[in-house]
């Protein structure tokens, strides 16, 4: 199996902001590679898919980056409305979709 | 408008069994995919499998074969979870999602609100 882990766990910081999560994957997985986020007590929400490409009305502050093993979330400038949860999830091997332990990002 | 609706919330017993519901509407439900992810209280999210509603192609993932049983009825659009012998661990919230083709990668784009599974004596 694939293991997915995030890093950090969790993470502290301030509207304004410049934030980079990172997922590593236990194999290469090339560019499959999604991102989500959620809020408390929500379902979770598609931000990214195929390691860099925006899903439609995701604020263009949201960018992913990378491909094979080492993979990044980075958000431009935190918004009140970014404080959330964030996972990211491999689609290489085939329908068995593992995610990463999650990145909880707070209000420092 | 897409979306998935799920069934309400349960309350069950150990050993009981549960059926979660997940209806689709606003696309054609027999040409997508539909997973079901795990989320334990407090924990991340948990691949559990998929089936495809038009050929019912089912995969699980390795911990739950045999724990749990999925199946559609294309007929009214809806896809099933069902867990037998339900023990305290079964707790959580279940959440199904669409698996859309993007670019020729897999995504979960359209998810359900969740249902919310306790289990306790």
């Amino acid at each position: 199996d694939i293991q997915m882990t995030q890093s950090p766990s969790s993470l502290s910081a301030s509207v304004g902001d410049r934030v980079t999560i990172t997922c590593r994957a236990s194999q290469r997985i090339w560019m499959f590679l999604n991102w989500y986020q959620q809020k408390p007590g929500k379902a979770p929400k598609l931000l990214v898919y195929a390691a860099s490409s925006l899903e439609s009305g995701v604020p263009s502050r949201f960018s992913g980056s990378g491909s094979g093993t080492d993979f990044t979330l980075t958000i431009s400038s935190l918004q009140p409305e970014d404080f959330a949860t964030y996972y990211c999830q491999q689609t290489y091997t085939t329908f068995l979709y593992t995610f990463g332990q999650g990145t909880k990002l707070e209000i420092k | 408008e897409v979306q998935l609706v799920q069934s309400g919330a349960e309350v069950k017993k150990p050993g009981e069994s549960l059926r979660i519901s997940c209806k689709g509407s606003g696309y054609s439900f027999t040409n997508y995919y539909i997973a079901w992810v795990r989320q334990m209280p407090g924990k991340g999210l948990e691949w559990m499998g998929l089936i495809h509603p038009g050929d019912s192609d089912i995969r699980y993932s390795p911990p739950f074969e045999g724990q749990v049983t999925i199946s559609a009825d294309k007929s009214i659009s809806t896809a099933y979870l069902q867990c037998s012998s339900l023990k305290a661990s079964d707790t959580g919230i279940y959440y199904c999602a669409r698996l859309q083709t993007m670019r020729g990668y897999y995504a979960m784009d359209v998810w359900g609100q969740g249902t919310t599974v306790t289990v306790s004596s």
